[in-house]
């Protein structure tokens, strides 16, 4: 069975600062890997994907990806965080002989101070 | 990408009730997901809608719970019913698109459900 760990439950950061969300994944098969962004009362925003080819996936708002494969991560990155960038993140898998299902990991609450 | 309408957007029930949810989607699509994300927790799969069959529902979730309609390819409900409080979830409409393995899930705003 698949699984997805996000492994911070909370991060708090201060502006500027770089930050680092974790997210690790078991599965007995290929996999697809988003990260998805989740501001106050609104919906899920994808953030960036990883399907195949470069290990390393940039995404929206300044963020990137690295797919790991011999340790099953997916650790999305960003150098200098804004304020803007509080929110909740989740990472998710998918197996990639089906579409659109996918399974979240438990979120991990980014907080930005100044 | 598709851009997805659910309604209502929140709603406060008595327990005993049913709430219908409603999502439309601005473009054809193949399939369409149903998830639940409980208070300060992640989302969680109630179930796939294809259109022209029944709903596939994950384990843990049961069409009487939670029956679900796709009349069309633009279109799909869920309906929360006989609520208790539990129930009180954010529910999310997701859906995928016709580019296959390459596509990505897009998810609606969610309709804020309370259950008093």
């Amino acid at each position: 069975a698949q699984s997805v760990t996000q492994l911070d439950s909370q991060v708090p950061v201060f502006e500027e600062a770089p930050v680092e969300l974790r997210c690790n994944y078991s599965s007995s098969v290929s996999v697809y890997l988003f990260w998805y962004v989740q501001y106050p009362n609104q919906g899920l925003q994808l953030l960036l994907k990883y399907l195949s080819g470069s290990t390393l996936v940039k995404g929206i708002n300044g963020f990137e990806a690295e797919f790991n494969k011999s340790q099953t991560s997916f650790h999305l990155r960003k150098p200098s965080v804004h304020i803007s960038d509080t929110a909740e993140y989740f990472c998710a898998v998918r197996k990639n002989n089906q579409g659109g299902k996918l399974i979240f990991g438990q979120g991990t609450e980014l907080s930005v101070k100044p | 990408s598709a851009v997805i309408s659910q309604k209502p957007s929140r709603d406060i029930c008595q327990r005993g009730t049913s709430l219908t949810i409603q999502c439309q989607v601005d473009s054809q699509v193949t399939m369409m997901f149903w998830y639940r994300q409980q208070p300060g927790q992640s989302l969680t799969l109630i179930a796939t809608a294809n259109q022209g069959s029944e709903a596939t529902y994950e384990s843990g979730f049961v069409i009487d719970k939670f029956p679900i309609s796709r009349p069309n390819l633009t279109f799909s409900t869920l309906t929360v019913s006989n609520m208790s409080p539990e129930d009180s979830s954010i529910y999310l409409c997701s859906v995928t698109g016709w580019g296959g393995v390459n596509t990505e899930a897009f998810f609606g705003q969610g309709t804020r459900l309370t259950v008093v």
